[in-house]
């Protein structure tokens, strides 16, 4: 799997925008990427996927660029549940158990101040 | 629908002891995994399972041993406790396909004494 590059931290201020930026400039043409984040310990929930295309959901969207060398998750409106570690996880997909592993990084340490 | 369940959440080994970690999921998913976190640590995949009756090794599976007899069940056996293995463990489950997530227990904090 490619590997990824993300800040160690970052602060958002409650009710604003969080963007969580995210490097994979080796990724391949058939690797998704993935987040998700982890919550004080809990186990790690996911986010959101894509594949080339900017993606939304109820929790956040995902911008990647054209390149698929970078992405951006953002959070909307950021609350204070929401600080927690995030990682960026690129995956590819397909026949063979071990493509369907994730391989967790440090993440990034989001935390939304009131 | 419980999701992943894993049993203990917490437990504390002595040296030479062993144990097994417990993890069940009720969603029919076909692949499902275990790994640790150290402190301050990203996750390391220690074991994963494709079906029942098939189980692969992960990053880091020394001393730790699994099986899968059911869909359902994922056991981690670890034999010999060691002080190295005092983590926090994760079981994950997931389908397997394109753009498929993987759903993840709560956790069975270990400490080994």
């Amino acid at each position: 799997d490619a590997k990824t590059t993300q800040p160690t931290s970052m602060d958002c201020a409650e009710g604003r925008a969080a963007n969580l930026p995210c490097n994979h400039s080796t990724i391949s043409g058939n690797e998704y990427v993935y987040w998700y984040r982890q919550i004080h310990s809990q186990g790690p929930q996911y986010i959101i996927h894509g594949l080339k295309n900017n993606e939304t959901n109820e929790m956040a969207s995902l911008i990647i660029t054209e390149d698929r060398k970078s992405s951006t998750l953002i959070l909307p409106h950021a609350t204070l549940r929401d600080t927690a570690v995030y990682y960026c996880i690129v995956r590819v997909l397909g026949s063979g158990g071990s493509n369907y592993k994730l391989t967790f990084g440090k993440g990034t340490l989001l935390t939304v101040n009131p | 629908n419980a999701g992943v369940t894993q049993t203990p959440k917490f437990r504390i080994l002595k040296i030479g002891q062993s144990m097994t970690l417990q993890c069940t999921q009720d969603m029919n998913h076909n692949y499902m995994y275990w790994y640790r976190q150290d402190p301050g640590m990203g996750l390391k995949l220690i074991y994963y399972s494709v079906g029942a009756g098939i189980t692969d090794k992960g990053e880091v599976p020394n001393g730790y041993n699994v099986s899968r007899s059911t869909t359902e069940d994922f056991p981690l056996r670890l034999e010999l406790a060691a002080p190295s293995q005092t983590s926090v463990y994760f079981c994950a489950s997931s389908y397997v396909g394109a753009g498929t997530e993987a759903f993840f227990g709560q956790g069975t904090r270990l400490t080994v004494v």
